[in-house]
């Protein structure tokens, strides 16, 4: 079975530009979770969805915003880039997003803010 | 809300060497615990977890205890390979089914 993955696998933007990225879960899974992991730290939590609904949200500023479509799938929008943005951008699928269940991480997207 | 504190490395070892990478959290409740290793240039693997207290998480050789008195979740391995070479992240459940990652072991490990 395929694993979790992501697009694209490397993206470079300009300041104030906007960006799209995107994710598919493993076959079967219904919630998806957003990560960004910066440069020599641990990932930090953005957003996890279940069945098309944000279930949660962490300490991120407006700017971020994610959905997820009827196939699971996803997408994490960020707009009016900073240089602070530059970062490895994770997506995770998991059944269902309880507390329970392993998160199933995809190889990341690399965004660069110049 | 939950946090975690994690041995900051770098790690440096000897293959063959006993490894141990502290971790502790605090938590409301009982979180799940989770063990992920990033190796360079790759995404996160899941390495181990314990979903309730005194569980123990096992895969490669690596081990955790889920600790409720002591709130830890600490990393052992008996006898480390150079292949092991890897940043090591502890991370509790949060309340919204999130991971609460800590800033990650680096371990190096030298033949």
């Amino acid at each position: 079975d395929a694993g979790v993955t992501q697009s694209p696998t490397h993206l470079i933007k300009t300041r104030g530009q906007q960006v799209t990225l995107r994710c598919s879960p493993i076959s079967g899974h219904k919630s998806v979770s957003w990560y960004q992991q910066v440069l020599g730290q641990g990932p930090q939590f953005i957003f996890q969805y279940y069945e098309k609904e944000e279930r949660g949200r962490g300490n991120f500023p407006d700017r971020f915003s994610a959905r997820q479509f009827p196939n699971y799938s996803s997408e994490l929008n960020v707009n009016a880039l900073l240089l602070g943005d530059s970062a490895l951008y994770l997506c995770a699928s998991s059944l269902v997003g309880r507390d329970t269940d392993t998160q199933y991480f995809g190889p990341g997207t690399r965004l660069t803010v110049l | 809300g939950n946090s975690v504190t994690q041995m900051e490395g770098p790690v440096t070892l000897s293959e063959e060497a006993f490894l141990t990478i502290n971790c502790t959290y605090t938590a409301t409740g009982y979180p799940s615990l989770f063990w992920y290793v990033q190796y360079p240039g790759e995404g996160l693997q899941l390495l181990l977890k314990a979903t309730k207290a005194d569980d123990k998480g096992s895969n490669k050789g690596f081990e955790a205890t889920y600790r409720k008195e002591t709130t830890s979740f600490h990393l052992e391995k008996g006898s480390v390979q150079v292949s092991d070479s890897a940043v090591y992240f502890c991370a509790p459940g949060g309340s919204q089914g999130n991971l609460i990652f800590g800033k990650g072991t680096k371990l190096s490990v030298k033949p």
